[in-house]
């Protein structure tokens, strides 16, 4: 079955640390793997996209995500969080005939002074 | 340039009733997908349109339909409310259905069912 799953429902961090929201997928097809952000009242906003090549790709606002396929994993990290981060992040898989995707349940973020 | 526009922002309906939310993609995208995303969870696939036909299907009942018109736009139709269809509906739209196309998302439609 193809699922994401995003095992940490809710992070605290401090501004100026850095940040490591995990993910894993289940896909039976080689995985497209995206990261969106939500904040409140707001759409999705596409953070960054992996298809092939280079394992380690570079996003918006300073994010970064590498893709491990032995680890089925595909985790969002940032050297340096701001308070403008905090905000809810979906991982979603992807791939296939169409751009339908499947997202993980969020991590919520929130940023201490 | 406007993004994904979605109406209403939010309405309330009661059980058994009917609702059409509406959608209008980002100029130049001719594909409209339906999300749902109840509280505290990601968004849901629910269905995919494209040259006004309904492509692709996610897990949910008939009672959920729609619809897009020649100018791109669409609709999503619920018929007889359930409590549980409470939820933020998020419309994004693609140039085309290939699955390297980046979705752009609306702001969502959020639904109070009573």
């Amino acid at each position: 079955a193809q699922s994401v799953t995003q095992p940490d429902i809710h992070i605290t961090v401090s501004e100026g640390a850095s940040l490591e929201l995990r993910c894993n997928y289940s896909y039976g097809a080689t995985p497209y793997l995206f990261w969106y952000v939500q904040s409140p009242g707001q759409g999705l906003q596409l953070l960054l996209k992996y298809f092939s090549g280079d394992t380690l790709v570079q996003g918006i606002k300073g994010f970064e995500a590498e893709f491990k396929r032995s680890q089925s994993s595909f985790n969002l990290r940032k050297p340096s969080v701001h308070w403008s981060d905090a905000a809810e992040y979906f991982c979603a898989v992807g791939g296939g005939a169409t751009n339908k995707l499947i997202f993980g349940t969020g991590t919520l973020l929130a940023v201490q002074p | 340039d406007a993004g994904v526009t979605q109406s209403p922002t939010h309405l309330i309906k009661t059980r058994g009733q009917q609702v059409t939310l509406r959608c209008s993609p980002k100029s130049g995208h001719d594909t409209v997908s339906w999300y749902q995303q109840a509280l505290g969870q990601g968004p849901q696939f629910i269905f995919q349109y494209y040259e006004e036909e309904e492509r692709q299907r996610g897990n949910f009942p008939d009672r959920f339909s729609g619809h897009q018109f020649p100018n791109y736009s669409s609709e999503l139709n619920v018929n007889a409310l359930l409590l549980g269809d409470s939820a933020l509906y998020l419309c994004a739209s693609s140039w085309g259905l290939a699955s390297t196309y980046e979705q752009y998302f609306g702001p969502g439609t959020r639904l109070t069912v009573t």
